[in-house]
């Protein structure tokens, strides 16, 4: 089984600033990673597809990067919005997995 | 509009049984893998099991392989999650999902599982 480590566990961060939330795999993934946001009470939300692509609707100041085993996402300008738990998972290998998540809280 | 609403969840003894319910609406289900997804009460995420879109394939994680099945009705776009020999780490939010290639783009709003005497 393939592991995805996110770090940090939790970000604080204002308004306006920016985020870097990092996901690490036990193997590589290739481009097989995908994001995802979740609030509370709320199913996840698809952010990024294929480590860089947006999915439908999603604004362009959250965007991906990374392959094999180090990931990225960035949100370039934080609404008040965009402070959630985020997810990485990974489409490589059977089982899928989830990281443990990122807490992204206002400072 | 794309939806999907999961039905069914409860309380149930260890040891009990549950059938969840996923209807979709908005899309072609029959052309679409789908998949069950859980998250146990204040942790992460967890992908339960998925199933080919004519049913002929389906996975599963191994903490339910032997107690859980998925499977469809293509006819009235339904997904389900047979759960046998509950025991209390199953209790979650479980979520229906398209899987797109692998990855999950459209979700429910998830039915909560107990499993507590």
């Amino acid at each position: 089984e393939i592991v995805l480590t996110q770090s940090p566990a939790t970000l604080s961060l204002s308004p306006g600033e920016r985020a870097t939330l990092s996901c690490r795999a036990s193997q590589s993934v290739s481009s097989y990673l995908a994001w995802y946001q979740q609030k509370p009470g709320q199913a996840p939300r698809p952010l990024i597809y294929d480590a860089s692509n947006r999915a439908t609707g999603i604004p362009a100041r959250f965007s991906g990067s990374g392959s094999g085993t180090d990931f990225t996402l960035t949100i370039s300008s934080l609404e008040p919005e965009d402070f959630a738990v985020y997810y990485c998972q990974q489409r490589s290998n059977w089982p899928r997995t989830f990281g443990q998540g990122t807490k992204l809280e206002i400072k | 509009e794309v939806q999907l609403v999961e039905s069914g969840g409860g309380l149930v003894q260890p040891g009990g049984s549950l059938r969840l319910s996923c209807a979709a609406s908005g899309f072609t289900f029959s052309s679409s893998w789908m998949s069950w997804v859980r998250q146990a009460p204040g942790k992460g995420l967890e992908w339960v099991a998925n199933i080919k879109e004519d049913g002929s394939a389906k996975y599963y994680v191994d903490s339910v392989k032997g107690r859980f099945t998925i499977s469809r009705d293509n006819a009235k776009n339904s997904l389900y999650l047979q759960m046998n020999s509950l025991r209390a780490e199953d209790t979650a939010v479980y979520y229906c999902a398209r899987d797109w290639w692998g990855y999950g783009d459209v979700w429910g709003q998830g039915t909560t599982v107990t499993v507590s005497s």
